[in-house]
């Protein structure tokens, strides 16, 4: 069936460091790829997302790559700081109905 | 500007017991609503969705249950919760119409069934 897998499922940085988390979609129809941001008790939240007609996207800190003939897409964050400390979630869709979520990366930011 | 609640934030319930989890939408009209749950060290698992009031799909049979009485409400139902029944519970919404898009996610029910 329809899967993304997500990597790694931990992952710790140092201030100011670069964090990169990967995602697999097996699904070639899938055309928007999200990324949320989820603390800790709480619900996630949209940091960024990226659809099929668009190699890269960027927003401050943040950017997304996707290969589609690869069905890699990629969280780059640069600069990081402990506030981003969180876990990350991607997911793959071709529909509203159908997100398909990976299994998040918590990451973690030292002082 | 759109608001999500969802009701309660946290529930410690014994096993068989029934269970009602609600959500509401504030700020929009006709939104898609979606039930998720999120076990430990697990993605985002989705439940159940509605399009409109009345319509309820579920995505993954279990002995849980989704009703939608009024447009911007969305309740979550159980008659006898099993011990597998736990985990984190989310209610989100999108705009309807949109074929793909933000999902808006409240925050959250923590569900423990002993």
């Amino acid at each position: 069936g329809e899967n993304v897998e997500q990597h790694p499922s931990t992952l710790s940085v140092q201030e100011g460091d670069s964090a990169v988390i990967k995602c697999t979609y097996s699904d070639s129809a899938s055309n928007y790829f999200p990324w949320y941001k989820q603390e800790l008790g709480k619900g996630p939240q949209l940091i960024i997302d990226i659809r099929s007609n668009v190699g890269e996207k960027k927003d401050q800190r943040i950017a997304v790559t996707l290969n589609k003939t690869a069905k890699h897409f990629s969280l780059h964050i640069t600069e990081t700081q402990p506030e981003d400390s969180a876990v990350y979630f991607c997911a793959a869709s071709k529909s509203t109905y159908k997100y398909i979520f990976g299994t998040g990366t918590r990451l973690k930011v030292l002082a | 500007s759109q608001t999500i609640h969802q009701w309660p934030a946290t529930l410690v319930q014994p096993v068989g017991s029934p269970l009602s989890l609600e959500c509401t939408v504030e700020g929009t009209s006709n939104p898609n609503l979606y039930w998720y749950r999120q076990a430990a060290g697990r993605g985002l698992q989705l439940l159940f969705y509605s399009v409109g009031i009345g319509q309820i799909s579920s995505e993954v049979p279990q002995n849980l249950s989704a009703s939608r009485p009024q447009d911007r409400q969305f309740i979550l139902s159980s008659k006898k919760l099993l011990l597998s029944d736990s985990g984190f519970y989310l209610c989100a919404w999108s705009v309807a119409g949109a074929n793909t898009g933000e999902l808006f996610f409240g925050e959250g029910s923590r569900l423990t069934v002993l």
